[in-house]
């Protein structure tokens, strides 16, 4: 059985930082791209980033680049995404994906809020 | 990065079938056949309904079907159940290597 667990989540002022985690098990992560996609409170989705199988191609959406890094530990089935200078409107669930022909399964996501 | 056009909501009755569009570029939607659909309860991550514009993932009720014209997208909704009822979005791949979704919409169950 395919399972992704997100974890990291929590409350930051705006300008603070985060990292989240996602760990994989049920398919050979190495093998697969993977993407974060967030989702604020009663909106819809946003991709956020994506990384290929071996961590070489890295994209961010623009609402996102130059404060968050995505990157992966293939020897431990994790993925992470780094989110520095975080915004109010950064607040949101994040969710961690397995991406290929389509972004499936997603793991539950992890839930991070900002605010002072 | 814009995103996708989808109507704010679509609703039916029991039994009748609906159809959601999904209008694009031909930087994403035309321009790749890397199109999929998603259903959200409340409170729950997006379910995978159809990928690659037309494919049904394994368990998927054949009430659903997808397909593209031009620069839209669209996925259909046969024969209406209460438990359709949810947030439906859709995605695309872009010439950007990105993804991008629709705003999503919202299905209502008279």
């Amino acid at each position: 059985e395919v399972q992704l667990l997100e974890s990291g989540g929590g409350s930051v002022q705006p300008g603070g930082s985060l990292r989240l985690s996602c760990v994989v098990s049920g398919f050979t992560f190495s093998d697969y791209a993977m993407t974060w996609v967030r989702q604020a409170p009663g909106k819809g989705l946003e991709w956020v980033s994506s990384i290929g199988n071996s961590g070489a191609t890295i994209y961010y959406a623009d609402s996102v680049k130059g404060r968050f890094t995505i990157s992966r530990d293939n020897s431990k089935n994790t993925l992470f995404l780094q989110m520095n200078s975080l915004r109010v409107e950064d607040a949101a669930l994040y969710y961690c994906a397995k991406d290929g022909a389509a972004i499936d399964p997603w793991g539950q996501g992890t839930l991070v809020t900002v605010s002072s | 990065q814009s995103a996708l056009t989808q109507p704010a909501s679509v609703s039916g009755s029991p039994g009748q079938s609906i159809t959601i569009s999904c209008t694009g570029t031909s930087s994403d939607v035309g321009g790749y056949n890397y199109v999929s659909w998603y259903q959200q309860h409340p409170g729950k991550a997006p379910k995978l309904l159809i990928y690659e514009v037309t494919n049904r993932p394994s368990g998927i009720s054949s009430r659903f079907s997808a397909s593209k014209s031009g620069n839209t997208a669209s996925l259909t909704i046969s024969g209406l159940q209460a438990e359709d009822e949810a947030h439906y979005y859709c995605n695309s791949y872009t010439t950007s290597s990105t993804w991008v979704f629709g705003g999503g919409t919202k299905v209502t169950v008279l």
